[in-house]
């Protein structure tokens, strides 16, 4: 089946510092890439979609300066938090879609960052 | 406006009984429609999707949902509840037509097993 890996699955760093998180599509080609934010017992909500070789969109209220997203290749992207503060501190997850299962997202597992 | 709704944010059953979760969605065309679990501090794992094709849709670990147009619903069942159903489950929905691309997740439901 379709894997997606993310790493760092855990980050802490400092106020002020920027921290990158790449998503992977293992066995297929992600021609869309997404990135979701869960607080602590919270849904998942939506920040941005990338598509290959293009910018990413970003949803209402997201801040595309605070968070850098680039999907360079067909099987990685990277979300890069900015100056990263307190409230940043979340679980970040990535999907991809590949051009056949266009109504299925495959998720990686995830990436706890935590901004002291 | 489009948007998910759980009902429930909490659901605990005894082990061995039928499992009910309810999702309805906002809607005037049919969307793509989506059920994931959640162990903690873990990613998604996709139990079952709703494409335009059947209405009753049979996923893993013994989960069904149907897909129910004149209720607006996609309510997710299983007939006999295991130790290991116990998670966070989200209702997700991919909404045709400009928009969002993405997914827009219910609240969730935590599922707990009653022994």
């Amino acid at each position: 089946g379709a894997v997606v890996s993310q790493h760092p699955s855990r980050v802490i760093c400092k106020s002020g510092t920027s921290v990158k998180i790449e998503c992977r599509s293992l066995d297929f080609q992600a021609t869309t890439m997404f990135w979701y934010r869960q607080f602590p017992k919270q849904s998942l909500m939506l920040m941005a979609t990338s598509n290959e070789g293009s910018k990413a969109t970003y949803e209402q209220g997201v801040e595309k300066d605070k968070f850098l997203i680039n999907h360079a290749s067909l099987t990685l992207s990277t979300l890069t938090v900015t100056s990263a503060h307190p409230e940043d501190s979340s679980f970040y997850i990535c999907s991809a879609r590949d051009a056949v299962s266009y109504n299925e997202q495959f998720f990686g597992p995830g990436t706890r960052l935590t901004v002291l | 406006a489009q948007s998910v709704t759980q009902l429930g944010s909490h659901v605990s059953v005894s082990e061995g009984a039928l499992v009910l979760l309810r999702c309805n969605y906002s809607s005037s065309v049919p969307p793509y429609l989506f059920w994931y679990v959640q162990y903690p501090n873990q990613g998604l794992q996709l139990l079952l999707k709703y494409t335009s094709a059947a209405t009753l849709v049979k996923g893993i670990n013994g989960f069904e949902a149907e897909f129910k147009k004149s209720e607006t619903s996609f309510h997710l069942t299983k007939p006999s509840a295991h130790m290991s159903d116990a998670a966070e489950y989200f209702c997700a929905v991919r909404f045709s037509g400009g928009g969002a691309d993405g997914l827009t997740f219910g609240k969730g439901t935590h599922l707990i097993i009653q022994p």
